[in-house]
C-alpha cells in the first residue's frame, strides 16, 4: 500500500473551512484515496474518497491534485464537533484488499 | 440502516484467560475485518472475513483468531491474554471483499490486568 504523510496536527476556527493535506507521491493508477476521522475513543468514521476527480458530499469535500501526488480534505464550516484525528490512506479497489493501512494521522482541532 | 455492533463494549480480563469478541455489520454487508489500536502502535488490522473465510491477515500471533458465520455475523478470540493485549478492537463492515468502503463499529475496550 502506498505510504501517506500528513501533519502531525492542525488548528482551525470554528466556522472557518478546514483543510487538511495529504502527501500520496508513490499512490499507483489503481489506488483510491479515503479519508476518515476518528473522535475521541469511537470507531474511525468514513468521511470520503476518490480516484482522480473532486468530489464533494455532505460532509467534505475531497481535491486530488492533476499528478495523483497530494490531496486535500476540506471542511466547510468546522465545528466543535469536528475536532478529531484524521486519516488520509491509499489502497486499491480490488479483491482482496479490505486491509486499510493507518498512518499517525493529523489531529485537527477546532477552537471557538 | 444500522450501523456495526460490537460487543460488548468494555471488558476487564486477567493475564492468561481468553475472550471473545463479536461484531455484527451492517445488514447486507458480508465482509468483516477486525483491528486493533493502542496508543503505541496505532491502528493495526488483524484479519478479514468473507463468506466464512479468512481472507486475509495481519502480523499477529496465533493467539489472535477468528471465524465468520452464515450470516456475516463474527467473532475474534484472543486467548492466553497478556498485558500488552489491552487495546480498543475495531470491527469494520464492508459489501465485499473487494476493496469497497469499510464502516466501522464503536469497538470494544478491552484492559488486561
Amino acid at each position: 500500500d502506498a505510504k501517506t504523510t500528513q501533519p502531525t496536527s492542525m488548528d482551525c476556527a470554528e466556522g472557518r473551512a478546514a483543510n487538511l493535506p495529504c502527501n500520496h507521491s508513490t499512490i499507483s493508477g489503481n489506488e483510491y484515496v479515503y479519508w476518515y476521522r476518528q473522535i475521541h475513543s469511537q470507531g474511525p468514521q468514513y468521511i470520503i474518497h476518490g480516484l482522480k476527480n473532486n468530489e464533494t458530499n455532505e460532509m467534505a469535500s475531497l481535491i486530488i491534485t492533476e499528478d495523483r501526488k497530494s490531496s486535500t480534505l476540506i471542511l466547510p464550516h468546522a465545528t466543535l464537533r469536528d475536532t478529531a484525528v484524521y486519516y488520509c490512506i491509499v489502497r486499491p479497489l480490488i479483491q482482496g484488499a479490505q486491509k486499510l493501512v493507518f498512518g499517525q494521522g493529523t489531529r485537527l482541532t477546532i477552537n471557538p | 440502516k444500522a450501523g456495526v455492533t460490537q460487543t460488548p463494549r468494555y471488558l476487564i480480563k486477567t493475564r492468561g484467560q481468553q475472550v471473545t469478541l463479536s461484531c455484527s455489520p451492517i445488514s447486507g454487508h458480508r465482509s468483516v475485518s477486525w483491528y486493533q489500536q493502542t496508543p503505541g502502535q496505532g491502528l493495526q488490522f488483524l484479519f478479514e472475513y468473507f463468506s466464512e473465510t479468512q481472507r486475509n491477515k495481519g502480523n499477529f500471533p496465533g493467539r489472535f483468531s477468528g471465524r465468520q458465520f452464515s450470516n456475516s455475523r463474527s467473532e475474534m478470540n484472543v486467548s492466553t491474554l497478556e498485558l500488552g493485549d489491552s487495546a480498543l478492537y475495531l470491527c469494520a463492515s464492508s459489501l465485499s471483499s473487494l476493496g469497497e468502503t469499510q464502516y466501522f463499529g464503536p469497538g470494544t475496550r478491552l484492559l488486561v490486568l
